[in-house]
């Protein structure tokens, strides 16, 4: 149980260009998900918290109007990196909770996104 | 202080060989702890939480000491397939939080 799929699990794209990831719970409800970025040889650095049907929580530092956040059902978080430049090229991970107090999370995949 | 702190190695260790890793968390509130294991280029995955009274799952033993705000993660036996990032992740302000984790390398 606790399966998290994300999509794609990579993706290469032009400067200027905007790329939509998907993250979905397959057998549980998510009310929460969380979005990691993680750089080479550095930690998963939370960029946001989506919760279903309300705006996404911001960490300081990411600007939420290049990093998109929907998370329009309980099973389906989105994240766009809008005008991506090459300092976006990184590994971004999805994560969510089942709600079960402070239970462990479960992750998708992750996105490999390489901007040229 | 950082939320998280961890060697980041790389422990290079034998196989069969008993490694320790330890981790420091500076939130007191933190509730639950659990360490997750990360491969090159994957995501983490979960290897056990952390009970305060300790626990043991296979080869892997996890120990707790909130007075010392102390994790620590034991593997036995080493295996090859146990080379990986080992990351002690909190509970914090309602959120996970990852430190740089520590790498470990078996070799045969």
């Amino acid at each position: 149980g606790a399966v998290v799929s994300q999509h794609p699990s990579w993706v290469i794209c032009k400067s200027g260009t905007s790329v939509k990831i998907e993250c979905r719970s397959l057998d549980f409800q998510a009310t929460t998900m969380f979005w990691y970025r993680q750089f080479p040889k550095q930690s998963l650095m939370l960029m946001a918290t989506s919760n279903e049907g309300s705006k996404a929580t911001y960490e300081q530092g990411v600007e939420k109007d290049k990093f998109l956040i929907n998370h329009a059902s309980l099973t389906l978080s989105t994240l766009t990196v809008t005008s991506a430049h090459p300092e976006d090229s990184s590994f971004y991970i999805c994560s969510a909770d089942q709600g079960k107090g402070n239970s462990p999370l479960h992750f998708g995949n992750g996105t490999r996104l390489t901007v040229t | 202080r950082k939320e998280v702190e961890q060697d980041p190695g790389p422990f290079n260790v034998p196989e069969g060989a008993t490694v320790a890793f330890n981790c420091t968390y500076s939130n007191s509130a933190s509730q639950s702890f659990f360490w997750y294991r990360q491969d090159c280029r994957k995501e983490p995955k979960l290897l056990m939480s952390v009970y305060s009274s300790g626990n043991e799952d296979g080869r892997f033993t996890a120990q707790l000491n909130r007075a010392s705000q102390y994790i620590s993660l034991l593997i036995r036996d080493s295996k090859l397939s146990d080379s990986a990032t080992y990351l002690c992740v909190p509970w914090s302000f309602q959120k996970l939080v990852f430190g740089t984790g520590t790498r470990l390398l078996v070799s045969p």
